[in-house]
């Protein structure tokens, strides 16, 4: 059986602070790894997917995320976060070998002026 | 990418009646499935909806109570039977494009379902 767990339910950060959501996965095999965002009343937007090759994965709105295959992580990260980055997040594993998604809790994101 | 539509976004439903959401893809995709995200939760798989065969469900989920079709590549829908309050959820499909390392996953807009 696969797994997501996102230890934080929130995140509060300041704009312009670096942020960093956490993801930890368990999963058969090697693993496809996903970051979405939610915005209220609004559907599921990709951020971001790791398959195979470099760790570090560079997305969408400024969001990288590294896949620590030791760890069994891939946290999603920000160098400088912006007021508009306050959303729901979510973290997605699925195994090589089959396209049904995982989901972790999701973390709530808020960032301060 | 693709363009998914769909509907209703929004519905308001007495107990004990059947709503069906429908799910339109612009364009052929290779696996399509429905989640639902519960007031506050994440989203949980409900099924796998297969073109020209019955879905394949999640454990916890049944057809009687979550029929789907999917006529066709780019067209599927799922009905919510028999309603009760305890369904009150979002409903998302879902749809994967191309595979390996060019796959894609997107996902509608979402169902808002409110059940009375």
């Amino acid at each position: 059986a696969q797994s997501v767990a996102q230890p934080e339910d929130q995140v509060n950060v300041a704009e312009g602070n670096p942020l960093t959501v956490k993801c930890t996965y368990s999963v058969s095999g090697n693993p496809y790894l996903f970051w979405y965002v939610q915005y209220p009343n609004r559907g599921l937007q990709f951020l971001l997917k790791y398959i195979t090759g470099d760790n570090l994965v560079k997305g969408s709105y400024g969001f990288e995320a590294e896949f620590n295959k030791s760890q069994t992580s891939f946290h999603l990260k920000k160098p400088s976060a912006l007021v508009s980055d306050s959303a729901l997040y979510f973290c997605a594993v699925r195994a090589t070998n089959d396209y049904k998604l995982s989901f972790g809790a999701g973390t709530t994101v808020t960032v301060r002026a | 990418s693709a363009v998914i539509s769909q509907k209703p976004s929004r519905d308001i439903c007495q107990r004990g009646t059947s709503l069906t959401i429908q799910c339109q893809v612009d364009s052929q995709v290779t696996m399509m499935f429905w989640y639902r995200q519960q007031p506050g939760q994440s989203l949980t798989l409900i099924a796998t909806a297969n073109q020209g065969s019955e879905a394949t469900y999640e454990s916890g989920f049944v057809i009687d109570k979550f029929p789907i079709s999917r006529p066709n590549l780019t067209f599927s829908t799922l009905t919510v039977s028999n309603m009760s309050p305890e369904d009150s959820s979002i409903y998302l499909c879902s749809v994967v494009m191309d595979g390996g390392f060019n796959e894609k996953l997107f996902f509608g807009s979402g169902t808002q379902l409110s059940v009375l």
